[in-house]
């Protein structure tokens, strides 16, 4: 089955800095890529997706990139805001084969005032 | 965006009791829901993947007749937690599949204290 690795599982940036999380997936097949943000107690909110047949997807601040030859993913948040503050999830799945997700371990961002 | 109700979003009961939780899709029909369990600072875990209709599918180590899964209509899922024990406290979450946009969209949780 699908195997995903997510790192950091922590960072702290300063408030204005950048912060780039990464991903790697074993399943080959695998062609959708979401990103969850998860904030103390509440569910997952997706906030941005990738599919395979692109290798970039920008929203504001938000950034994901796909690397299919190396299965690999990153998110990359630019001007970072303490209220992004939150563990973000990356997942991956197989469209049209139920949308099971595969979730990494998460990475707790801290963004410092 | 596409929005999924859970109720109730905090629950607290004794051991031995069962506790039942719902699971709504509030603005699209939702063919397929999946219920997860998240332990404190831990990623998701899929319990089972349910499909209106039809029988749930539960992941290996779940077990069916302890976590009884519905789903009865296109807009609502539910999850029974039965004859619950204190290592059944956890935080459940369901999702639901938009089949529009084929993305899953995550409820609020639930977080179950057995005591």
């Amino acid at each position: 089955g699908e195997n995903v690795e997510q790192h950091p599982s922590t960072l702290s940036v300063q408030e204005g800095d950048s912060a780039v999380i990464k991903c790697t997936y074993s399943d080959s097949a695998s062609n959708y890529f979401p990103w969850y943000k998860q904030e103390l107690g509440k569910g997952p909110q997706l906030i941005i997706d990738i599919r395979s047949n692109v290798g970039e997807k920008k929203d504001q601040r938000i950034a994901v990139t796909l690397n299919k030859t190396a299965k690999h993913f990153s998110l990359h948040i630019t001007e970072t805001q303490p209220e992004d503050s939150a563990v973000y999830f990356c997942a991956a799945s197989i469209r049209d084969a139920g949308n099971m997700l595969t979730f990494g371990g998460g990475t707790r961002l801290m963004v410092k005032p | 965006g596409a929005v999924v109700s859970q109720h109730p979003s905090r629950v607290i009961c004794k051991s031995g009791t069962s506790v039942k939780i719902e699971c709504r899709s509030l603005d699209f029909q939702a063919t397929t829901m999946f219920w997860y369990r998240q332990f404190p600072k831990k990623s998701l875990m899929l319990m089972a993947t349910s499909n209106e209709g039809s029988k749930a599918t539960y992941e290996q180590g779940v077990e069916k007749d302890k976590f009884l899964i519905n789903h009865a209509s296109l807009t609502l899922s539910t999850l029974t937690v039965t004859s619950a024990h204190p290592e059944d406290s956890s935080f459940y979450i369901c999702s639901a599949r938009s089949p529009q946009t084929d993305t899953q969209y995550f409820g609020p949780g639930t977080r179950l204290t057995v005591l």
